[in-house]
């Protein structure tokens, strides 16, 4: 099965700094990969995803990017952090047309 | 992608088999209708999914109307730590396989 690393697990940023989390994916090739934001209490809301190296959709306009360097590597990023970036950011791998997605242990980012 | 609408929250006894059920009334025909759990504090983990009449794992049953526009999780003798969010979705095999998550249904199991 697939494991998802992410880190940090906790991040605490000012307004207006930037941003790079970093995801890695174990035990699969060529996956699709996910980058989720969940607000407290909320559903997950799907910010980008990618089907290969250097392919990157953006389901939300907003001021975060993503980048896929490698077959494994998701990063999102951010040039100048807004509060409403606060959130739980959730990588997440699935394989082609399967509908089981596996998700990463999340960073919990709260900007101030 | 279709939507889907499920109860906001859920209490149950330890021991008690307890039915989630998601309406989904604008389902297409190739979509698949797929159910995933959240603890607090980790990503959603898959749980089942199904296209019609009735799916079992070891962990859930999922029961789907010959209709299909709405579908019920059934968890057998739920534990404290069934304790989750559950998700109910309906995708289909596009490129990417997007999912959409709407705010679940929050069960609480108590003693």
């Amino acid at each position: 099965s697939q494991t998802i690393h992410q880190w940090p697990a906790t991040l605490v940023q000012p307004v207006g700094s930037p941003l790079s989390l970093e995801c890695t994916v174990e035990g699969t090739s060529n996956p699709n990969l996910y980058w989720y934001r969940q607000a407290a209490g909320r559903g997950l809301q799907l910010l980008f995803y990618s089907v290969g190296i250097g392919q990157i959709s953006s389901e939300v306009p907003q001021n975060l990017s993503a980048s896929r360097p490698q077959d494994r590597q998701f990063i999102l990023s951010s040039k100048k952090l807004l509060l409403s970036d606060s959130g739980f950011y959730l990588c997440a791998s699935g394989l082609g047309e399967s509908y089981e997605q596996y998700f990463g242990p999340g960073t919990r980012l709260t900007v101030t | 992608l279709a939507k889907t609408t499920q109860p906001i929250s859920m209490d149950s006894y330890e021991g008690q088999e307890v039915n989630i059920t998601c309406s989904h009334n604008n389902i297409a025909t190739n979509d698949y209708i797929t159910w995933y759990q959240q603890f607090p504090s980790q990503g959603p983990r898959f749980i089942i999914q199904g296209y019609k009449t009735k799916v079992t794992n070891e962990v859930a049953s999922l029961f789907i109307p010959a209709d299909r526009k709405s579908s019920t999780l059934s968890l057998p003798r739920v534990s404290l730590s069934d304790t989750a969010v559950y998700y109910c979705l309906v995708a289909n095999t596009g490129t990417a396989s997007k999912l959409t998550f709407g705010t679940g249904t929050r069960l609480q199991v108590t003693l």
